[in-house]
């Protein structure tokens, strides 16, 4: 069945640095993927939504300049915390579709800024 | 926008017992309505979806029901084992590439 993949799985930055998520469709393209945002014990809210080749579209409050989101191919779309910040702390989700409505979801990561 | 209420926040049953977890959706055009499995740590897996052109959709202890008119769906565990404890999201969304709206949670514990 379709496949998406997220990397890192866990990743523990500084205050101020910047940090990177993949998301890649494995055997289906994807034209829109979708970012989740999960706070402990909260469910999952979206930030963004990317289209390959175009600008993605922010959700009311998160912050674009913050939370850049880049889908430059059909499989592939990265998502970079800059400047993190504890209060960023959390679980990023991507998901896909192909055809249909299924969603596919990646593995998660956790992001911990100390 | 699409707008997804699920009740109730927590929920204990007794190892057997049944569990129902219930949603209210907002928009008359969400036609896709899927519910989630969420271990600790882990990303959610779809246990089962239901579309909108289907009143009742059942996998084995599973089943989900869909009332269009009244815009709420639920979701029915029966014969609930402890191994079913974790917490459900409820879901919306239209037709083609449009994002999931997820409910609040359901905390499902059930109880040996």
């Amino acid at each position: 069945g379709a496949v998406v993949s997220q990397h890192p799985s866990r990743v523990i930055c500084k205050s101020g640095t910047s940090v990177k998520i993949e998301c890649r469709s494995l055997d289906f393209q994807a034209t829109t993927m979708f970012w989740y945002r999960q706070f402990p014990k909260q469910s999952l809210m979206l930030m963004a939504t990317s289209n390959e080749g175009s600008k993605a579209t922010y959700e009311q409050g998160v912050e674009k300049d913050k939370f850049l989101i880049n889908h430059a191919s059909l499989t592939l779309s990265t998502l970079t915390v800059t400047s993190a910040h504890p209060e960023d702390s959390s679980f990023y989700i991507c998901s896909a579709s192909g055809t249909g409505l299924f969603l596919h979801f990646g593995n998660g990561t956790r992001l911990t800024v100390t | 926008g699409e707008n997804v209420e699920q009740h109730p926040s927590t929920l204990s049953v007794q190892e057997g017992d049944s569990a129902v977890i219930k949603c209210t959706y907002s928009d008359s055009a969400s036609n896709y309505f899927p519910w989630y499995k969420q271990e600790l740590g882990k990303r959610p897996q779809l246990i089962i979806d239901i579309r909108s052109n289907v009143g009742e959709k059942k996998d084995q202890r599973i089943a989900v029901t869909l009332n269009k008119t009244a815009k709420h769906f639920s979701l029915h565990i029966t014969e609930t084992q402890p191994e079913d404890s974790a917490v459900y999201f409820c879901a919306a969304s239209r037709a083609g590439n449009t994002p999931l709206v997820f409910g609040k949670g359901t905390r499902l514990s059930v109880i040996a």
